[in-house]
């Protein structure tokens, strides 16, 4: 079965430092992970994705992850937040045929000025 | 990327009425689509999987009775609350998965924001 832990219900940092947002996955195939971005009240919009290509994989808005087997992870980075980068973020796992995706239960983010 | 719709964006109604909420695949055919809900502050909990030509496959605890989803083309897939009451106000938001050789993606709609009064 797969699934996500999101590590950290809430990250708060300052505005120009670097942003880490940790995920650990679950799963018993090779599986593929999704990062999503939600700011209030809109929909969910795509960052990045990692589909058993290159493990560094480069996002939207400066955003990349970087897939370790040996770790199970997918942590979510930027090198500077940005007050804009201020939303929740989810970590996504996918089965095997892509079928059924399962979210993890999301981590806040907010920016200090 | 590809883009789903939902409609309406949001919408009030009074307790015992019934509301259908939209969602559209514009520019790919997609074989299932997925029903979310999302409470304030909270991550999203899957209600159904809507396959075309076929019953919805709902999860735990969701009632199929309250929540009718059709899938009637491939573009196309309607969630309606049956005799909403106030605990059904919440986000409801769909996904359409676009399938290819690799892997099958998942695009989100935009959201439907449900008040029941």
């Amino acid at each position: 079965a797969q699934s996500v832990t999101q590590l950290d219900s809430h990250v708060s940092v300052s505005e120009g430092t670097p942003v880490l947002l940790r995920c650990n996955y679950s799963s018993s195939y090779s599986p593929s992970l999704f990062w999503y971005v939600q700011h209030p009240n809109k929909g969910l919009q795509l960052l990045l994705k990692y589909t058993s290509a290159a493990t560094l994989v480069k996002g939207i808005n400066g955003f990349e992850a970087e897939f370790k087997k040996s770790e199970t992870s997918f942590h979510l980075t930027k090198p500077s937040a940005h007050m804009s980068d201020a939303a929740e973020y989810f970590c996504v796992v996918s089965d095997q045929g892509g079928n059924q995706f399962y979210f993890g239960t999301g981590t806040s983010l907010t920016v200090i000025p | 990327g590809a883009v789903v719709s939902q409609h309406p964006s949001w919408v009030i109604c009074k307790s015992g009425t019934s509301v259908k909420i939209e969602c559209r695949s514009l520019d790919f055919q997609a074989t299932t689509m997925f029903w979310y809900r999302q409470f304030p502050k909270q991550s999203l909990m899957l209600m159904a999987t809507s396959n075309e030509g076929s019953k919805a496959t709902y999860e735990q605890g969701v009632e199929k009775d309250k929540f009718l989803i059709n899938h009637a083309s491939l573009t196309l897939s309607t969630l309606t609350v049956t005799s909403a009451h106030p605990e059904d106000s919440s986000f409801y938001i769909c996904s359409a998965v676009r399938p290819s050789n690799y892997y099958n993606e998942q695009f989100f709609g935009p959201g439907t924001r449900l008040t029941v009064l």
